[in-house]
């Protein structure tokens, strides 16, 4: 998985409680990114991050938010977690913008009961 | 609006056969056409990648196919194995915000059958 760790890999939760999920790269690539998997949507964007402290948001960003502090990590938060959030998370890093292969993490899988 | 459409959703194949997944995209803007392949639970990876100035490329057993006019392209697995068992998600990106933005297919889920 191209150097990458996602921490937890499963977890189970409570609504309403907060969630974070790391990824950690030792390629030293400048983009990560979060994505969420569901049945019948593929894999659809939350958040990017093109630079420690740069951030944006993707294409189902609501209900999350991120941090990146270190080249190397890149988290994803759940401010108060919904059921609507269970699904499998992943992360992914790429060298350059556009053009470029992403590199996928293992995946968390999320359960918010 | 789903910008990227896959099919079929599943796909059985015979041992030898031919695996084919077709996608069709609607903006014009994409530059990069990859397709990945997702083992249960692992992460997706990069299987070959296609940009749009070329109509085929061939890498061992897998196919891409590409017509820029029609706006669709396609993945053909030749002489199918067991080991190709596995959820093929196709993807268009383009340059938009000074990031990557990647369109995924929802996935076709192959078994190939011995």
């Amino acid at each position: 998985d191209a150097g990458i760790t996602q921490s937890p890999r499963h977890k189970v939760t409570e609504t309403g409680t907060p969630v974070t999920l790391r990824c950690h790269q030792t390629e030293n690539h400048r983009y990560m990114y979060w994505y969420r998997q569901d049945p019948g949507h593929g894999l659809r964007l939350i958040h990017y991050s093109y630079g420690v402290k740069d951030t944006d948001k993707g294409e189902v960003s609501d209900g999350y938010s991120v941090s990146r502090s270190k080249t190397e990590d890149f988290l994803l938060t759940l401010e108060s977690a919904t059921s609507s959030q269970t699904s499998v998370y992943f992360c992914a890093i790429s060298e350059r913008p556009q053009g470029e292969t992403q590199y996928f993490g293992p995946g968390t899988r999320l359960l918010v009961l | 609006q789903q910008q990227v459409k896959q099919s079929p959703q599943s796909l059985i194949v015979q041992k030898g056969g031919i695996s084919i997944i077709n996608c069709a995209y609607e903006n014009t803007a994409f530059d990069y056409f990859p397709w990945y392949q997702q083992f249960p639970g692992k992460g997706p990876a990069l299987l070959i990648a296609i940009r749009p100035d070329v109509s085929e490329k061939k890498e061992g057993r897998f196919t891409i196919s590409f017509n820029k006019s029609a706006k669709q392209f396609s993945l053909h697995i030749m002489d199918s194995q067991p080991g190709d068992s596995a959820t093929y998600f196709c993807a268009a990106s383009l340059l938009t915000g000074g990031y990557q933005k990647v369109t995924f297919g929802i996935g076709t889920k192959l078994q190939v059958i011995p």
